[in-house]
């Protein structure tokens, strides 16, 4: 089973600049997130889809940041313009839906290192 | 106040001992108890999940939540180089289907030869 796929693996950019990042969950995963990790931190959640709606964006700076899962496969989450802070691992990950009660692993990608200078 | 603290390390031990990494939290409604582990410039993989309180035990890994207490603990018997990697504890509180995962910052292990 092939796992979460991400492009670019690395990004460096200009501050102001925009930048998109592109996910293919596992197949069959319905659930697809995106977390951004800042070094030294945690995945902290930004946006988390079910097929192509969105069930939870409370903590996406939707000032600049955008995300997209039109045909509830893969997506891209959007830059715009980037700023120094926004420099971290975005992460994304999928899982399927819960069954009984278990718990839905989250499987994760290796992540989009983003520099902003 | 972070809903998950967790000590950042880093932790260098000798191969073959025994390493404890926990995590605090503060939200009473959290669940499921994950810990992942993070090599470097990957992804986080799932190691162990434990739903409530107990031990679970997977190998060399073992897995404590104290719901009383608020405290999770990782346990790993004869510590290998391999297992040098960050740590994640995780949380979460499943609603509607759903589960939204909290970590903390993860704790730093190096193995020595």
């Amino acid at each position: 089973e092939a796992g979460v796929a991400q492009s670019p693996r690395y990004k460096i950019i200009e501050k102001r600049q925009s930048v998109a990042f592109w996910c293919n969950p596992i197949s069959g995963h319905a659930t697809l997130y995106w977390y951004q990790q800042i070094l030294g931190q945690g995945p902290k959640l930004l946006i988390q889809f079910q097929n192509n709606g969105v069930v939870d964006d409370s903590q996406l700076p939707k000032d600049r940041f955008s995300a997209e899962r039109l045909k509830g496969v893969d997506s891209t989450l959007k830059i715009q313009p980037a700023k120094l802070e926004d420099s971290a691992v975005y992460l994304c990950a999928s899982s399927s839906r819960l069954a009984g009660g278990r718990y839905n692993e989250q499987f994760f990608g290796p992540g989009t290192r983003l520099t902003v200078l | 106040q972070k809903e998950v603290e967790q000590d950042p390390g880093p932790l260098s031990v000798p191969e073959g001992a025994i390493v404890s990494l926990n995590c605090t939290y503060s939200n009473s409604a959290f669940q499921y108890f994950m810990w992942y582990r993070q090599y470097s410039r990957k992804g986080p993989e799932l190691l162990m999940y434990t739903y409530s309180s107990g031990n679970k035990e997977d190998g060399r890994f073992t897995a404590q939540v104290d719901k009383s207490s608020k405290y999770i603990s990782l346990f790993i018997r004869d510590s290998q180089p391999s297992d040098s990697a960050t740590y994640l504890c995780a949380m979460s509180a499943t609603t509607g289907g759903y589960n939204k995962l909290i970590f903390g910052a993860g704790t730093r292990l190096a193995v020595h030869p």
